[in-house]
């Protein structure tokens, strides 16, 4: 069973602080992916990643970074933490098979206070 | 662009009638079509997908969909549901090579004794 995690399912942090959501995969997937997910909205993609090393912007990469120094590992980074940051996460990840088919983490709820 | 529409927020059913969740899609060739549920608290998990072939699929937790290319439709039924579906449902569409995901806002499903 693919299995992705997050380090943290809930997370407080205050306006301007630096915060990091870690998501770690292990399948031996290529590509990963980081969304976030508002009411009403669905899920929308910050940002992802093709290979170590490699990262592409989504849809709303605006106020967020990312790191992806290993495989298995895929970071989200904000870099100076907002209140219209609060909202759930949510990385993915999915392997070049050609299914495409993305397994989901449990997902970090974040409050920027 | 590209857009994926679940036009129904909230459905409300009871328990043991049959459901049926709608979901469009704009996009100038047939993309490879995703059905996800996320439980409360949870993180996503695929009911279905479709990529090539017979139209209409089953997938898991006696869920099906049927693509009709025609009304760029990829709608998702279940005969009778139980308590244990109330959930949230996304549907996605993947239409590029690195398996990029465009989600619907979700639909919320509440299932009344």
């Amino acid at each position: 069973d693919v299995k992705v995690t997050q380090s943290s399912r809930y997370l407080v942090k205050r306006t301007g602080e630096k915060v990091f959501l870690e998501c770690v995969q292990d399948m031996d997937h290529e590509n990963m992916f980081w969304y976030r997910q508002d009411p009403g909205l669905g899920l929308r993609l910050i940002y992802f990643s093709y290979d170590v090393k490699m990262k592409e912007k989504g849809d709303i990469p605006e106020g967020y970074s990312v790191s992806r120094e290993k495989k298995e590992r895929f970071s989200l980074i904000l870099e100076s933490a907002s209140t219209n940051q609060t909202s759930m996460y949510l990385c993915a990840s999915h392997g070049q098979d050609g299914t495409y088919e993305q397994y989901f983490g449990p997902g970090t709820r974040l409050t920027v206070t | 662009a590209q857009s994926v529409t679940q036009p129904d927020i909230h459905i409300t059913v009871s328990e043991g009638a049959s459901l049926e969740l709608r979901c469009n899609y704009s996009y100038g060739a047939t993309p490879y079509l995703f059905w996800y549920v996320q439980s409360p608290g949870q993180g996503l998990q695929l009911l279905l997908k479709y990529f090539s072939g017979d139209t209409l699929v089953q997938g898991i937790k006696g869920f099906e969909a049927e693509f009709k290319r025609s009304q760029s439709s990829f709608n998702l039924r279940k005969p009778s549901v139980h308590w244990s579906d109330a959930a949230e449902y996304f549907c996605a569409v993947s239409t590029d090579s690195w398996g990029k995901f465009q989600f619907g806002a979700g639909t919320q499903v509440v299932v009344t004794p």
